[in-house]
Protein backbone atom coordinates (compact mmCIF):
# COMPACT_ATOMS: atom_id res chain seq x y z
CA UNK A 1 0.00 0.00 0.00
CA UNK A 2 1.38 2.94 -1.53
CA UNK A 3 1.61 5.56 1.79
CA UNK A 4 1.64 8.80 0.06
CA UNK A 5 0.85 9.22 -3.56
CA UNK A 6 1.05 11.69 -6.18
CA UNK A 7 -0.39 12.08 -9.46
CA UNK A 8 0.59 12.85 -12.21
CA UNK A 9 4.23 11.50 -12.39
CA UNK A 10 5.07 13.59 -15.03
CA UNK A 11 3.60 16.40 -16.21
CA UNK A 12 4.53 18.29 -19.72
CA UNK A 13 2.70 21.11 -20.74
CA UNK A 14 3.06 25.08 -22.48
CA UNK A 15 4.19 28.25 -20.83
CA UNK A 16 0.59 29.91 -19.80
CA UNK A 17 -1.35 26.85 -19.10
CA UNK A 18 -3.04 26.11 -15.42
CA UNK A 19 -2.41 22.58 -14.22
CA UNK A 20 -2.72 20.40 -11.05
CA UNK A 21 -1.11 17.98 -9.06
CA UNK A 22 -2.85 15.55 -6.11
CA UNK A 23 -1.64 13.98 -3.54
CA UNK A 24 -2.99 11.92 -0.52
CA UNK A 25 -1.98 9.71 2.22
CA UNK A 26 -3.28 7.05 3.95
CA UNK A 27 -0.78 7.38 6.91
CA UNK A 28 -4.19 9.60 8.98
CA UNK A 29 -1.65 12.16 9.87
CA UNK A 30 -2.43 15.55 10.17
CA UNK A 31 0.03 17.57 8.44
CA UNK A 32 0.76 17.85 4.91
CA UNK A 33 3.45 19.62 3.12
CA UNK A 34 4.05 20.57 -0.44
CA UNK A 35 7.96 21.09 -1.17
CA UNK A 36 9.97 21.98 -4.53
CA UNK A 37 13.23 20.44 -5.93
CA UNK A 38 14.80 22.46 -8.41
CA UNK A 39 17.59 21.62 -10.96
CA UNK A 40 20.42 22.51 -8.39
CA UNK A 41 18.29 19.29 -6.43
CA UNK A 42 17.86 21.90 -3.67
CA UNK A 43 14.09 21.10 -1.55
CA UNK A 44 12.35 24.09 -0.64
CA UNK A 45 9.17 23.88 1.29
CA UNK A 46 6.40 25.90 -0.29
CA UNK A 47 3.45 25.09 1.82
CA UNK A 48 2.36 22.80 5.26
CA UNK A 49 -1.43 22.51 6.19
CA UNK A 50 -2.07 20.98 9.82
CA UNK A 51 -5.78 19.58 9.84
CA UNK A 52 -6.63 21.05 6.63
CA UNK A 53 -5.41 24.60 8.08
CA UNK A 54 -2.36 26.37 6.01
CA UNK A 55 0.23 27.20 8.41
CA UNK A 56 3.13 27.67 6.11
CA UNK A 57 3.30 29.76 3.19
CA UNK A 58 6.89 30.39 2.08
CA UNK A 59 7.03 33.33 -0.20
CA UNK A 60 5.69 31.48 -3.06
CA UNK A 61 3.77 33.14 -6.06
CA UNK A 62 0.21 33.46 -5.61
CA UNK A 63 0.33 31.62 -8.95
CA UNK A 64 0.47 28.48 -6.59
CA UNK A 65 -2.63 27.44 -4.70
CA UNK A 66 -2.67 24.43 -2.15
CA UNK A 67 -6.02 22.97 -1.45
CA UNK A 68 -6.74 20.48 1.06
CA UNK A 69 -10.71 19.00 1.03
CA UNK A 70 -9.81 16.84 3.90
CA UNK A 71 -6.94 15.63 6.01
CA UNK A 72 -5.57 13.16 3.69
CA UNK A 73 -5.39 15.15 0.69
CA UNK A 74 -3.28 18.33 -0.45
CA UNK A 75 -3.50 19.34 -3.98
CA UNK A 76 -1.62 22.09 -5.69
CA UNK A 77 -3.02 24.02 -8.35
CA UNK A 78 -0.73 26.02 -10.61
CA UNK A 79 -1.87 29.04 -12.85
CA UNK A 80 -0.22 30.72 -15.77
CA UNK A 81 2.81 28.61 -15.74
CA UNK A 82 5.99 30.05 -16.19
CA UNK A 83 9.13 28.30 -17.43
CA UNK A 84 11.25 28.30 -14.05
CA UNK A 85 8.38 26.74 -12.88
CA UNK A 86 9.96 23.27 -14.32
CA UNK A 87 10.83 21.46 -10.96
CA UNK A 88 10.30 17.90 -9.18
CA UNK A 89 7.21 18.81 -7.07
CA UNK A 90 7.31 16.83 -3.76
CA UNK A 91 4.30 15.54 -1.42
CA UNK A 92 4.44 14.86 2.09
CA UNK A 93 3.07 14.36 5.51
CA UNK A 94 3.60 14.03 8.76
CA UNK A 95 1.98 13.51 12.85
CA UNK A 96 3.05 16.64 12.89
CA UNK A 97 4.91 16.60 16.10
CA UNK A 98 8.57 18.15 16.62
CA UNK A 99 10.10 14.43 16.57
CA UNK A 100 8.12 13.30 13.88
CA UNK A 101 9.13 12.05 10.37
CA UNK A 102 8.33 13.21 6.85
CA UNK A 103 6.85 10.47 4.35
CA UNK A 104 7.85 11.94 0.58
CA UNK A 105 5.50 11.21 -1.67
CA UNK A 106 7.45 9.73 -5.16
CA UNK A 107 7.48 13.42 -6.67
CA UNK A 108 5.75 14.73 -9.66
CA UNK A 109 8.22 15.92 -12.85
CA UNK A 110 6.81 18.95 -14.16
CA UNK A 111 8.31 20.41 -17.47
CA UNK A 112 6.72 24.05 -18.81
CA UNK A 113 8.11 24.52 -22.37
CA UNK B 1 23.78 32.78 5.57
CA UNK B 2 21.99 29.83 4.81
CA UNK B 3 19.60 28.77 7.22
CA UNK B 4 21.00 25.13 7.12
CA UNK B 5 24.78 24.71 5.54
CA UNK B 6 26.00 21.57 4.16
CA UNK B 7 29.53 20.73 2.53
CA UNK B 8 27.97 19.76 -1.21
CA UNK B 9 30.70 17.13 -2.07
CA UNK B 10 30.92 14.71 -3.87
CA UNK B 11 32.57 12.29 -1.73
CA UNK B 12 34.25 9.50 -3.33
CA UNK B 13 35.28 6.73 -1.30
CA UNK B 14 36.05 3.16 -1.54
CA UNK B 15 33.50 0.34 -0.30
CA UNK B 16 34.94 0.14 3.67
CA UNK B 17 35.48 3.20 4.19
CA UNK B 18 34.85 5.48 7.08
CA UNK B 19 33.21 9.06 5.79
CA UNK B 20 31.45 11.67 8.08
CA UNK B 21 29.27 14.46 6.81
CA UNK B 22 29.00 17.67 8.56
CA UNK B 23 26.03 20.51 8.81
CA UNK B 24 25.53 23.70 10.24
CA UNK B 25 22.37 25.88 11.08
CA UNK B 26 21.67 28.75 11.81
CA UNK B 27 18.36 29.27 14.25
CA UNK B 28 19.52 28.41 17.61
CA UNK B 29 15.65 27.70 18.28
CA UNK B 30 15.94 24.51 15.96
CA UNK B 31 13.91 21.83 17.91
CA UNK B 32 14.35 18.70 15.78
CA UNK B 33 17.06 17.39 13.64
CA UNK B 34 17.66 14.68 10.90
CA UNK B 35 19.57 13.26 8.31
CA UNK B 36 17.46 11.94 5.25
CA UNK B 37 18.96 10.28 2.43
CA UNK B 38 17.70 10.45 -0.94
CA UNK B 39 18.42 8.35 -4.18
CA UNK B 40 18.25 9.58 -7.49
CA UNK B 41 15.23 10.56 -9.05
CA UNK B 42 13.43 9.68 -6.09
CA UNK B 43 11.66 11.05 -2.91
CA UNK B 44 13.87 11.87 0.41
CA UNK B 45 13.45 9.27 2.90
CA UNK B 46 14.59 9.14 6.68
CA UNK B 47 17.35 8.09 7.80
CA UNK B 48 17.96 8.99 11.06
CA UNK B 49 16.65 11.32 13.85
CA UNK B 50 19.70 12.93 15.73
CA UNK B 51 19.52 13.27 19.48
CA UNK B 52 21.23 15.61 22.14
CA UNK B 53 23.07 12.25 23.51
CA UNK B 54 23.88 11.44 19.80
CA UNK B 55 22.95 8.24 18.67
CA UNK B 56 23.60 5.19 16.75
CA UNK B 57 22.07 2.80 14.11
CA UNK B 58 23.86 -0.14 12.71
CA UNK B 59 27.03 1.67 10.62
CA UNK B 60 25.40 5.04 11.12
CA UNK B 61 26.31 7.94 13.96
CA UNK B 62 24.50 10.91 14.60
CA UNK B 63 25.80 13.63 16.73
CA UNK B 64 24.67 17.37 17.74
CA UNK B 65 26.12 20.10 19.00
CA UNK B 66 23.65 22.90 20.31
CA UNK B 67 26.12 25.16 21.96
CA UNK B 68 28.18 25.14 17.87
CA UNK B 69 24.52 24.53 15.99
CA UNK B 70 26.73 21.46 14.48
CA UNK B 71 25.41 18.23 13.15
CA UNK B 72 27.52 15.23 12.22
CA UNK B 73 26.65 11.93 10.22
CA UNK B 74 29.19 8.92 10.45
CA UNK B 75 28.96 6.19 8.33
CA UNK B 76 31.75 2.88 8.88
CA UNK B 77 32.48 0.41 6.74
CA UNK B 78 30.82 1.96 3.54
CA UNK B 79 28.65 0.21 1.05
CA UNK B 80 27.78 0.30 -2.54
CA UNK B 81 24.53 0.82 -1.51
CA UNK B 82 25.07 3.79 0.94
CA UNK B 83 25.62 5.75 -2.79
CA UNK B 84 22.94 8.56 -2.73
CA UNK B 85 22.53 12.52 -1.06
CA UNK B 86 22.35 12.84 2.13
CA UNK B 87 20.24 15.73 3.24
CA UNK B 88 20.19 17.70 6.67
CA UNK B 89 17.29 18.68 7.86
CA UNK B 90 16.44 20.85 10.53
CA UNK B 91 12.92 21.58 12.50
CA UNK B 92 12.04 24.87 12.91
CA UNK B 93 10.44 26.27 16.89
CA UNK B 94 7.43 26.29 15.18
CA UNK B 95 7.46 22.70 15.01
CA UNK B 96 6.07 22.86 11.42
CA UNK B 97 8.46 24.43 9.15
CA UNK B 98 11.29 21.84 7.90
CA UNK B 99 14.47 23.26 6.09
CA UNK B 100 16.26 20.78 4.11
CA UNK B 101 20.23 21.03 3.33
CA UNK B 102 21.12 21.29 0.12
CA UNK B 103 22.50 17.83 0.12
CA UNK B 104 26.07 16.29 0.46
CA UNK B 105 26.55 13.74 -2.51
CA UNK B 106 28.56 10.42 -1.49
CA UNK B 107 29.47 8.00 -4.35
CA UNK B 108 30.92 5.00 -2.63
CA UNK B 109 33.43 2.76 -5.06
CA UNK B 110 33.96 -0.75 -5.76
Amino acid sequence: DTAVSQTPKYLVTQMGNDKSIKCEQNLGHDTMYWYKQDSKKFLKIMFSYNNKELIINETVPNRFSPKSPDKAHLNLHINSLELGDSAVYFCASSDGTHGDTQYFGPGTRLTVL
Amino acid sequence: RKEVEQDPGPFNVPEGATVAFNCTYSNSASQSFFWYRQDCRKEPKLLMSVYSSGNEDGRFTAQLNRASQYISLLIRDSKLSDSATYLCVVKGDGGFKTIFGAGTRLFVKA
